[in-house]
C-alpha cells in the first residue's frame, strides 16, 4: 500500500466549476500537508501548505485536512482554464525543509472555457 | 521568490555514456538538495538527499555508484548519470531548501533525460 494515494484523474470540468481534489494517506506521523501545482514539463510549484488538521483558504483555493480521517482536500473556486495542471498532495512529518516529502501521484485536472 | 534552476533542461545520451545534471539555488544558500526522478504520469520519487560538502544519502533501491551526487557548495548540487542505460530515461527534478519548514522546499524546472 502507498504512503500517499491519489486518484490520478484526468478530471475535466467546465470553467467556473468548484474543482475538489482529494488524498488519502496511512502514515500518522505526518504533520505538514501540501499541495503543489505542476505544468507539464515544469517542476512542481508550491499552492497551498496546512499544519496539522483544519482549513486554509487563500483566494480561490481551499486546503482542508481530516488528520482523524487520514484525508486531505483541495478545492478550486472558479475554476479558470489557466489552472489547467497537474495537482500533487504532499506530505511530511518533519519540522525542517530538510524532511522528507512523500508525494501522491497527482491529478491532471484540466478546465474547459 | 526563491529560485532553483536547473541545466540542462533536456538531454539525450546513448548507452554506456554519463551526463551529469545541474542544480542550482540563484537567490539562497540551500543547506540541503534533493534529487527526485518523475516518470511519466507517476509521482516525484525521492532519489537522495545531500548536504553542502557530506555525502548525499540515497533511499532505498536507488544505486548510489550510478547515480553520483555532488553537493560541492551552497548552491550548486550535481547528479551524474553512469552508464546510463533506456530505462533511465526519465525526468529528474531537484529542489533546494535552506533550514525552513518543510514545505519551503523549492523546486527546478526538471531535466528531462532520454537514453538512446
Amino acid at each position: 500500500q502507498k504512503e500517499v494515494e491519489q486518484d490520478p484523474g484526468p478530471l475535466s470540468v467546465p470553467e467556473g466549476a468548484i474543482v475538489s481534489l482529494n488524498c488519502t494517506y496511512s502514515n500518522s506521523a505526518f504533520q505538514y500537508f501540501m499541495w503543489y501545482r505542476q505544468y507539464s514539463r515544469k517542476g512542481p510549484e508550491l499552492l497551498m501548505y496546512t499544519y496539522s488538521s483544519g482549513n486554509k483558504e487563500d483566494g480561490r483555493f481551499t486546503a482542508q485536512v481530516d488528520k482523524s480521517s487520514k484525508y486531505i482536500s483541495l478545492f478550486i473556486r472558479d475554476s479558470q482554464p489557466s489552472d489547467s495542471a497537474t495537482y500533487l498532495c504532499a506530505m511530511t512529518p518533519g519540522y525542517s525543509s530538510a524532511s522528507k516529502i512523500i508525494f501522491g501521484s497527482g491529478t491532471r485536472l484540466s478546465i474547459r472555457p | 521568490g526563491a529560485v532553483v534552476s536547473q541545466h540542462p533542461s533536456w538531454v539525450i545520451c546513448k548507452s554506456g555514456t554519463s551526463v551529469k545534471i545541474e542544480c542550482r539555488s540563484l537567490d539562497f544558500q540551500a543547506t540541503t538538495m534533493f534529487w527526485y526522478r518523475q516518470f511519466p504520469k507517476q509521482s516525484l520519487m525521492l532519489m537522495a538527499t545531500s548536504n553542502e560538502g557530506s555525502k548525499a544519502t540515497y533511499e532505498q533501491g536507488v544505486e548510489k555508484d550510478k547515480f553520483l551526487i555532488n553537493h560541492a557548495s551552497l548552491t550548486l548540487s550535481t547528479l551524474t548519470v553512469t552508464s546510463a542505460h533506456p530505462e533511465d530515461s526519465s525526468f529528474y527534478i531537484c529542489s533546494a531548501a535552506h533550514g525552513r519548514p518543510p514545505y519551503e522546499q523549492y523546486f527546478g524546472p526538471g531535466t528531462r533525460l532520454t537514453v538512446t
